[in-house]
């Protein structure tokens, strides 16, 4: 079975504190690939990073770094110097090559982040 | 650039009422996609189009019709929908046809229609 866990239902910061975002994932499959997506309050959902399970490279976006960990079956989400814009739902999710004959999307339950200022 | 637009964004129905909500996708992806998302639960999704043609349907009630003319338009369809239809319906478009079965293309969201049934 595949599944996506986002264990922060919450987090509340203020203002150009680091956060970090955690996601574990469970998939059988050896080829699959992880997300992460913004919510804001807008409704839209951001695509923010797409990752291949033989990449484990870490990658930094400007303020945002994902850390890749295959032993742990994590992908986490770090946001540094956080901004009142960085307010949102975010989302992690799995996508198994070999979990359909469709392009399935699983979901974490996704993390409300809220940055004060 | 706004990849995927949906309308309307916002929707009051009644449970007698029939409405369409509109899905149009300006990346030229072949696959469409909608998924329903309520207040504490995971994103669902309910239907997959890939060029054109269904390709998945999880066990959505009746209700909802999914209709795909072209690869760049996605409607739904409404009618005699229940209280517990409410919810943000989101729209998402990914490039592969998934013409092998397997797809795992990045899929872009639209806006969402925020549909209340009262």
């Amino acid at each position: 079975a595949q599944k996506v866990t986002q264990a922060q239902t919450e987090i509340s910061v203020v203002e150009k504190e680091d956060v970090t975002l955690d996601c574990v994932y469970e998939t059988r499959d050896t080829t699959y690939y992880l997300f992460w997506y913004k919510q804001p309050p807008s409704g839209e959902l951001v695509f923010l990073i797409r990752r291949n399970s033989f990449d484990e490279q870490n990658e930094i976006s400007g303020r945002y770094s994902w850390n890749f960990q295959k032993s742990t079956s994590s992908f986490n989400f770090t946001i540094t110097a956080s901004q009142v814009v960085d307010s949102a739902v975010y989302f992690c999710a799995l996508s198994s090559v070999y979990g359909g004959a469709t392009n399935k999307l699983i979901f974490g339950t996704g993390t409300l982040l809220a940055v004060q200022p | 650039e706004t990849g995927v637009t949906q309308t309307p964004r916002h929707l009051v129905m009644g449970m007698t009422n029939k409405k369409s909500l509109k899905c149009e996708q300006h990346l030229g992806h072949n696959a469409m996609y909608w998924y329903k998302q309520s207040a504490k639960k995971p994103l669902e999704l309910m239907f997959v189009y890939s060029l054109e043609e269904r390709v998945e349907n999880n066990s959505v009630p009746s209700r909802f019709s999914p209709e795909c003319p072209n690869s760049s338009h996605l409607f739904l369809h409404l009618h005699t929908l229940q209280p517990e239809d409410s919810a943000l319906y989101l729209c998402a478009s990914s490039q592969g046809s998934g013409a092998s079965g397997v797809n795992t293309d990045t899929q872009y969201f639209g806006p969402g229609t925020r549909l209340t049934v009262l």
